[in-house]
Order: C-alpha cells, then sequence, then structure tokens
C-alpha cells in the first residue's frame, strides 16, 4: 500500500486555469507538508498543516490555497495557473510537528502550457 | 533563504568505491536529515542525526554532523549502481513545525 499517494501524476494544462491536487496519507501522522520542487531540483516548503490546523504558511502567491478536510488529506488549490508554476509538487507527512522524518508521495509535475 | 549548500553537485564513482557528500548549514538546528531522491519519484528518508549527536551509522550509511563547523557528511560504502540517485540534505531548525530547509543536493552516479 503506498503510504503518501497523490493525484494526478501528471498535469498538462493552460496558462490562466484553475487546478488541483490532492494527497492522502493512510500511515496515520499528525503533520502533512506541500513542497516544491523546481527545475534545479530545489525543493522549498510551501504549507503545513497539523490537525487540520495552518501551521507554515510560506511566502506563496494567494493563487495557492492549501485545504485540509481532515489530518489524512491535504489538497493543494491553484487559482489562474502562470508559467513559473511549472514545477514538480510534492506532498510529505510525519508523525507529528517539528524533529520528525518526513515521508513523501511521488510528486504531481505541472507543466503549464 | 536557502539553508543547506551541498558539495559536490555531482559525484561519479564506480561500483564498490565510496562517495562522501558534504552538507553546510547556516544558523542553529534541532537536526539534519539526509533524504534520496531517485529519478522521477519522492524524497526517502535515509537518516536523522540530532544536534547532540556527532554521528550516526546506518547499514552502508555514515553521517557525521560537526554543530561548530555547521556542516554534515553523508558517506555511503561499498557504493552499487542501484545507490545512483540524487541526495538531500535538510535542516529542521529548532521551531517546531516540521519545516525542513533543502540543500540544492548531490546527483550521484555510480557506474557498475
Amino acid at each position: 500500500d503506498t503510504a503518501v499517494s497523490q493525484t494526478p501524476k501528471y498535469l498538462v494544462t493552460q496558462m490562466g486555469n484553475d487546478k488541483s491536487i490532492k494527497c492522502e496519507q493512510n500511515l496515520g501522522h499528525d503533520t502533512m507538508y506541500w513542497y516544491k520542487q523546481d527545475s534545479k531540483k530545489f525543493l522549498k516548503i510551501m504549507f503545513s498543516y497539523n490537525n487540520k490546523e495552518l501551521i507554515i504558511n510560506e511566502t506563496v502567491p494567494n493563487r495557492f490555497s492549501p485545504k485540509s478536510p481532515d489530518k489524512a488529506h491535504l489538497n493543494l488549490h491553484i487559482n489562474s495557473l502562470e508559467l513559473g508554476d511549472s514545477a514538480v509538487y510534492f506532498c510529505a507527512s510525519s508523525q507529528d510537528r517539528g524533529y520528525q522524518p518526513q515521508h513523501f508521495g511521488d510528486g504531481t509535475r505541472l507543466s503549464i502550457l | 533563504s536557502q539553508q543547506g549548500e551541498e558539495d559536490p553537485q555531482a559525484l561519479s564513482i564506480q561500483e564498490g568505491e565510496n562517495a562522501t557528500m558534504n552538507c553546510s548549514y547556516k544558523t542553529s538546528i534541532n537536526n539534519l536529515q539526509w533524504y534520496r531522491q531517485n529519478s522521477g519519484r519522492g524524497l526517502v528518508h535515509l537518516i536523522l542525526i540530532r544536534s547532540n549527536e556527532r554521528e550516526k551509522h546506518s547499514g552502508r550509511l555514515r553521517v557525521t554532523l560537526d554543530t561548530s563547523k555547521k556542516s554534515s557528511s553523508l558517506l555511503i560504502t561499498a557504493s552499487r549502481a542501484a545507490d545512483t540517485a540524487s541526495y538531500f540534505c535538510a535542516t529542521d531548525a529548532r521551531s517546531n513545525t516540521g519545516k525542513l530547509i533543502f540543500g540544492q543536493g548531490t546527483t550521484l552516479q555510480v557506474k557498475p
């Protein structure tokens, strides 16, 4: 069973569209994260939720909005997609906030045409 | 701002040789973690070393941490072709938020 799963794996869409990426973890973890990895493999935290509470909200355009319906799910909605949003987006989870290893999904490769 | 700097950016060795990757960081940390990323896949946690630890082993992996120099190294002994991947260090600052700051990674190629 996949521990952290993201859908879709690939997302190709036009500039200006709105899209969502879903993430689910079956590890029973309390904390979930969204990261963005650019073309140079630089990985940067975007958001984190602990038991459905937002605890990390980095300097990210407000076109990006995370939603956590329960502690096993963390979705990412992106409005008005721009060329610069092209990247791989990773979801991750950890048992608790802070000082823990994180478990990553396999990523969603977003390409903006 | 980016916390970790990794060195070298790329490393190519023969199977059976050892591979050493270095990571430097800028601020105080609670722990430092190493991750592996195979092409097209997510990151996989390898090892976590706390700020009060100096060395840690896991199988063929050996990690050292020098908090006075704000640096860490990852040694992979007796490398295998399957070790070919990108390796990232990540620092967990004393914020208890889970915020990891990643280095830019070392791309390791192990030739059979």
